[in-house]
């Protein structure tokens, strides 16, 4: 079935860092590819999303790019802030076995400190 | 003007119990989800309607009970608490099914049986 891995966690950064989050994915059929952040005591939200090969999300200073020859979706953001301290969700919807369903992976929790 | 709501966010009982959870989004969305996030904050899907018709009822045992009075409504029931059911109950709904939708979540119920 379909399935979506992520780097291990936790990642702890300083402020104005670099932040990559690896998101590798299974799946057949042309899925859709999200990004959803959770903050502390909440819902989920989406930060990003690309619905096709080649595709570039991006939000809030974040970006990810579908790429299907290396079937990944990491998120980038060059210069980290405190407020993105938070867990990160990769997922998908739209595979061949998946149908409309969000398969998500582990998440990241991201803590940055001042 | 909030999109997706649950209530309520905090629900402490006992096992054995019957309990239920209620979640309405007013997005006019056709399709409503319910996840569970376990206590490593890893997410499952257990059930989607659409237009009120159950069309995704994952592995999950029959004490749970989804319930879709209306488009804008699903509720979840479920019976005879279990420790094993504490986790947060996510609901979320999107447009539809197509593969590009996207899925907006509420804030969560804890569930905390003792």
């Amino acid at each position: 079935g379909d399935s979506v891995t992520q780097m291990e966690g936790p990642v702890t950064l300083s402020e104005e860092a670099f932040l990559t989050i690896n998101c590798t994915y299974t799946a057949t059929g042309y899925p859709s590819l999200f990004w959803y952040v959770q903050y502390p005591g909440e819902g989920l939200q989406l930060l990003l999303k690309a619905t096709k090969a080649d595709d570039k999300g991006s939000n809030k200073g974040f970006e990810a790019t579908y790429r299907k020859e290396t079937t990944s979706f990491h998120l980038e953001k060059g210069s980290v802030q405190v407020s993105d301290s938070a867990v990160y969700f990769c997922a998908l919807s739209g595979g061949e076995t998946s149908g409309s369903r969000l398969t998500f992976g582990e998440g990241t929790q991201l803590t940055v400190n001042p | 003007d909030t999109a997706v709501s649950q209530t309520p966010k905090y629900l402490v009982t006992q096992m054995g119990n019957d309990k239920s959870i209620k979640c309405e989004q007013n997005l006019g969305h056709d399709t409503m989800y319910w996840y569970k996030q376990d206590s490593k904050k890893f997410l499952k899907i257990m059930f989607s309607y659409n237009n009120k018709e159950l069309i995704i009822n994952e592995t999950v045992p029959n004490r749970f009970s989804p319930k879709s009075p209306d488009k804008a409504h699903l509720n979840l029931h479920i019976n005879s608490l279990e420790l094993g059911d504490s986790a947060v109950y996510f609901c979320a709904s999107s447009q539809g099914l197509g593969r590009t939708d996207t899925q907006y979540f509420g804030p969560g119920t804890r569930l905390t049986v003792l």
